[in-house]
Parts: C-alpha cells; sequence; structure tokens
C-alpha cells in the first residue's frame, strides 16, 4: 500500500526556517517525480515545488529562492526546506507522488505549518 | 503562469441531479488538465486525468471533457458522498496552478 507520511510542521516566528519531511512506502520511491503543496486554511490548493527522478527541480515565483525541494532515495524520503518564512506561508503542506499518468495520484494527510509571532 | 477559472465556485444540488463544473484555461493547455475532489480534512483525491480518464477505482458516474481552454468535470447521479469541493489543475507547464475550486453542498 502506498503511503506519504508529513512530518516536521509546526509554528515559527517570521523570517524563520523549518525542513518538511515527507516518509514514503509501498512504491520504489526513486522511480516517481514528488510534488508539494499547500493550502492556507479555508483556501485552495497552491502548487509549491517538484522533484523529478533525476533532481530537477521546479518552483513558482511566490517560494522561488526561499523554498528548496530535496530527495534520499536511500531513505525513502522528500524534503522541503523553507527559509525566510512569511506569514502567507502559513497553510497545511501535502507531498504528493506523481503516478503513471503524470499526475498526482497518492498524497500525504498533511502537516501544518503556522508563520507568526 | 496560466490561470484556471472554475465556474460555478459554488452549487447546490440534491442527490440524484446531474452536475457539471467547468474549468477554463486563459490559454491551451491540450488535454494536461486533471481534475481533484476533496472533503473537509482530508488530502485531495485524483479523480480523472489527461481531461477525461478515469482515475482506477473512481466511479464511472464521474466523467471529464474538454481540451484547449475549455474542460468540464460531469458527476451522473450524485451521490451523498460526492458533497465535496472540486478542483482542476493544469500540468502543461510550470508553474502547475489549480482553479480556485467549486464547492458543491446538499440542498
Amino acid at each position: 500500500e502506498v503511503q506519504l507520511v508529513e512530518s516536521g510542521g509546526g509554528l515559527v516566528q517570521p523570517g524563520g526556517s523549518l525542513r518538511l519531511s515527507c516518509a514514503a512506502s509501498g512504491f520504489t520511491f526513486s522511480s516517481y517525480d514528488m510534488h508539494w503543496v499547500r493550502q492556507a486554511t479555508g483556501k485552495g490548493l497552491e502548487w509549491v515545488s517538484a522533484i523529478g527522478t533525476a533532481g530537477d527541480t521546479y518552483y513558482p515565483g511566490s517560494v522561488k529562492g526561499r523554498f528548496t525541494i530535496s530527495r534520499e532515495n536511500a531513505k525513502n524520503s522528500l524534503y522541503l526546506q523553507m527559509n525566510s518564512l512569511r506569514a502567507g506561508d502559513t497553510a497545511v503542506y501535502y507531498c504528493a507522488r506523481v503516478g503513471s499518468s503524470g499526475y498526482q495520484d497518492y498524497w500525504g494527510q498533511g502537516t501544518l505549518v503556522t508563520v507568526s509571532s | 503562469d496560466i490561470q484556471l477559472t472554475q465556474s460555478p465556485s459554488f452549487l447546490s444540488a440534491s442527490v440524484g441531479d446531474r452536475v457539471t463544473i467547468t474549468c477554463r484555461a486563459s490559454q491551451g493547455i491540450s488535454s494536461y488538465l486533471a481534475w481533484y475532489q476533496q472533503k473537509p480534512g482530508k488530502a485531495p483525491k485524483l479523480l480523472i486525468y489527461a481531461a477525461s480518464t478515469l482515475q482506477s477505482g473512481v466511479p464511472s458516474r464521474f466523467s471529464g471533457s474538454g481540451s484547449g481552454t475549455e474542460f468540464t468535470l460531469t458527476i451522473s447521479s450524485l451521490q451523498p458522498e460526492d458533497f465535496a469541493t472540486y478542483y482542476c489543475q493544469q500540468l502543461n507547464s510550470y508553474p502547475i496552478t489549480f482553479g480556485q475550486g467549486t464547492r458543491l453542498e446538499i440542498k
């Protein structure tokens, strides 16, 4: 069974940093692209980053230069390093697998990041 | 960036109704469109990908159509478990973008 479990969320002050993790199981992690998607409370979905099997990375302008996605295939783990955090980064962060269809077919349960003083 | 606009943003319907949600892209995205269902407190669930392909395990009452800039998600006969928020998503080009969502509620 495919499972994605996020961790690392919490309360951080504006300007601070946080590292999210996503532990993957039930599939060959190294063979799949992975994404992070976030959702502020009561708001819609916002794509945050993507990493390919070759380590190629992609970001929207809203986080580019502040967030870094990475993966450690030996540990079946995906990471999101978030620096220079702002109040607007407050959200539930989901990791998601990109299936053979090319679309995000499995999602974790999410981890809440709150940026506040 | 490609903007996706869903309509309506809110929809009230009854069990057994046929409903259609539209997603319009600000530029052509071929068929690189997905539909997700999200229930409160839960992660999104992939329903349709490549505009019209039903994800494995998704009931056949869900269907998708369209290409280019206009897409639709249709639920042929609403079931109680279908009341949720629906999002379209484009994967034609980075940055990946989502529509603002359509909240489907019970009338």
